[in-house]
């Protein structure tokens, strides 16, 4: 099946540092969806970006579908960033959202 | 109230004891998932319901049973687990399954202890 391999698996920065983190994939994917776990375990969706570039606030996220993989920018962080970040694709094969392993960020005050 | 909720938020329980996770979706949705979250593992798909109808089971053992009385309500029945079951459990709603650009909108999960 496909692989989702994300790095770095862990990052920690001072507030106010900018931070990407990256989600590498195996096979052709139909969606892509960046989330943001809080440490009290709820899942937010942040971007649906199978291809392209979006942006919202602080957050930005692009993917490059011909190359598989896809970034996530966090710039100006902010203590409420901490958590773990998820990337999740979807493919024609496995019919479902499957996951990356995580990137957990902690921004230090 | 909106959004995905869950009940209880956590739970403790011995390997005899029976009990059960629920889940209510306020978003209108159609399609109702449980995943499992144990530590260092990326997210499990467990079940999926679409319109109360179950779609898929990831080959998840016997002793975990869903129960999806209409499409905004999803149970998960737990009896005789095993420590190994300790987790958080995540319920997640969308408006369709097996739709490559449906957005899942999780709940705040259940963390389980099993002793």
């Amino acid at each position: 099946g496909i692989q989702v391999e994300q790095s770095p698996p862990d990052l920690i920065l001072q507030e106010g540092a900018n931070s990407t983190l990256r989600c590498n994939f195996s096979d052709s994917v139909n969606n892509l969806q960046w989330f943001h776990q809080n440490p009290w375990g709820q899942l937010i969706n942040l971007f649906y970006i199978p291809s392209g570039t979006k942006q919202n606030g602080r957050l930005s996220a692009t993917t490059v579908a011909t190359e598989r993989y896809s970034l996530l920018y966090i710039s100006s962080s902010q203590t409420t960033d901490s958590g773990v970040y998820f990337c999740a694709v979807w493919t024609q094969g496995a019919q479902k959202l499957v996951f990356g392993q995580g990137t957990r960020l902690t921004i230090n005050p | 109230e909106t959004g995905v909720t869950q009940t209880p938020r956590h739970l403790v329980m011995g390997m005899t004891n029976k009990k059960s996770l629920k889940c209510e979706q306020h978003l209108g949705h159609n399609a109702m998932y449980w995943y499992k979250q144990s530590a260092k593992k990326p997210l499990e798909l467990m079940f999926v319901y679409n319109f109360k109808e179950q779609t898929e089971n990831n080959s998840v053992p016997s002793r975990f049973s869903p129960e999806c009385p209409n499409s905004s309500h999803l149970f998960l029945h737990l009896h005789t687990l095993q420590p190994e079951d300790s987790a958080l459990y995540l319920c997640a709603s969308s408006s369709l399954a097996g739709g490559y650009q449906e957005t899942q909108y999780f709940g705040p999960g259940t963390r389980l202890l099993v002793l």
